[in-house]
């Protein structure tokens, strides 16, 4: 089975502090992604990344940055946290196929509920 | 644009009561479509999917039928339990990309 594994389920930081949150995935994969995901909003897509080094913006990247220095691990980054921030963060992986369609589902960790005081 | 509505919740059934959960779409093309269940305090996991018209994805007693005609994706289980409470997402995939576009999710509540 995937494991996608997330450093940690409850944060707590202050305005201001920079926030790394790792997400590590044991299948090789070559897709992940980050998520946050708030009441009434659904998923909403911050960064994803198809190979290491590489990175693209999703949906709502702003107050964000990503590294994937290892095809395993993909580390979001709150470079000044806000208030704005505290929210559910998920990550996922999945497997790339080059076709047209994505086949292959996502695969996603338990979350890290982030407060930011 | 593309873009998933499923229905609001909460959506609250009795145990063995017939379960319902409308997903409709907008996409460019001919996306593959998921549903996806979060239990409380987890991440999410897919639970069917489709990737054609006419296709149909089922897993655990929940179907879902990929309907093209009527660009909807719509959950059903013919028996609910206390169990199947979670919150369920509908999906779809942008072509080429590896990107899914998600509802808004909904949640069920069965009650014994």
């Amino acid at each position: 089975d995937v494991k996608v594994t997330q450093s940690s389920r409850y944060l707590v930081k202050r305005t201001g502090e920079k926030v790394f949150l790792e997400c590590v995935q044991d299948m090789d994969h070559e897709n992940m992604f980050w998520y946050r995901q708030d009441p009434g909003l659904g998923l909403r897509l911050i960064y994803f990344s198809y190979d290491v080094k590489m990175k693209e913006k999703g949906d709502i990247p702003e107050g964000y940055s990503v590294s994937r220095e290892k095809k395993e691990r993909f580390s979001l980054i709150l470079e000044s946290a806000s208030t704005n921030q505290t929210s559910m963060y998920l990550c996922a992986s999945s497997l790339f196929e080059g076709s047209e369609h994505s086949n292959q589902p996502q695969h996603f960790g338990d979350g890290t509920r982030l407060s930011i005081l | 644009g593309n873009s998933v509505t499923q229905m609001e919740g909460p959506v609250t059934l009795s145990e063995e009561a017939f379960l319902t959960i409308n997903c409709t779409y907008t996409a460019t093309g001919y996306p593959s479509l998921f549903w996806y269940v979060q239990y409380p305090g987890e991440g999410l996991q897919l639970l069917l999917k489709a990737t054609k018209a006419d296709d149909k994805g089922s897993n655990k007693g929940f179907e879902a039928t990929y309907r093209k005609e009527t660009t909807s994706f719509h959950l059903e289980k013919g028996s609910v339990q206390v169990s199947d409470s979670a919150v369920y997402f509908c999906a779809l995939d942008l072509l080429y990309t590896g990107k899914l576009i998600f509802g808004q999710g909904t949640t069920l509540q069965v009650k014994p």
